[in-house]
């Protein structure tokens, strides 16, 4: 079964701090990976994309890695500030099914404090 | 350019109620999506179109329809609302087939009493 797993499920961390959200997926076959980010009451706005052969990529301060070999995903902001108070989704894509099917995890809340 | 837009924002609906949802975009994009997002769950997906004139059935479409009379709009109808339909209706649209990023609208909050 196709499965996206984030975790943890809530963190909380002080302005100007590093983290790291962890996903984990058995999605098969394996098209692309990439990493939203939803605010409360708004819609998902992607942040990165990686496919198979892409490690990690970079978009200011938001650096997403890939290890295909383990099907593991993380997501590291640095120097967080209180805009990135949101929810973060992994979301891979599946080949095939007509519509290059996604399967989204759960999200991570994340909240920063000043 | 406006993106994907949804209207409305929020409803409240009694059981047995109908209602429509409309998902507009101005981006000229093939692919359109509804999904429902409820808590501690990942979005799923209700229905589809790869096309004006075209819809297909996601993962979860019980209880909904959906129509593209206009590659630009995507409809959801509920027929009969149920308490089970409470939940958040994302819209989304995408240019083609591979390798394209999903554009979310700001969803819809619906609560069926």
């Amino acid at each position: 079964k196709n499965q996206v797993e984030q975790s943890p499920q809530s963190l909380i961390i002080l302005e100007g701090k590093n983290c790291t959200l962890q996903c984990n997926y058995t999605v098969s076959p394996f098209s692309n990976l990439r990493w939203y980010k939803q605010d409360t009451g708004r819609g998902p706005v992607s942040l990165t994309i990686m496919t198979f052969s892409e490690n990690t990529k970079s978009n200011g301060r938001y650096t997403a890695t890939l290890d295909a070999d383990t099907k593991q995903s993380s997501l590291h902001i640095t120097a967080s500030q209180l805009s990135d108070s949101a929810s973060y989704i992994c979301v891979v894509s599946a080949l095939g099914g007509g519509y290059n099917k996604l399967i989204f995890g759960a999200g991570t809340r994340l909240a920063v404090h000043p | 350019n406006a993106g994907v837009t949804q209207t409305p924002k929020f409803r409240v609906l009694k059981t047995g109620q109908s209602m429509t949802l409309l998902c507009a975009q101005d981006m000229n994009h093939e692919y359109m999506y509804w999904y429902r997002q409820d808590p501690g769950m990942g979005l799923r997906l209700i229905h589809y179109s790869v096309g004006e004139g075209t819809t297909a059935k996601g993962e979860v479409p019980d209880g909904y329809n959906v129509s593209r009379l206009k590659k630009q709009n995507f409809l959801l109808g509920l027929e009969s609302a149920a308490p089970s339909q409470t939940s958040v209706y994302f819209c989304a649209s995408r240019p083609g087939l591979a390798g394209n990023e999903q554009f979310f609208g700001p969803g819809t909050r619906l609560t069926v009493l």
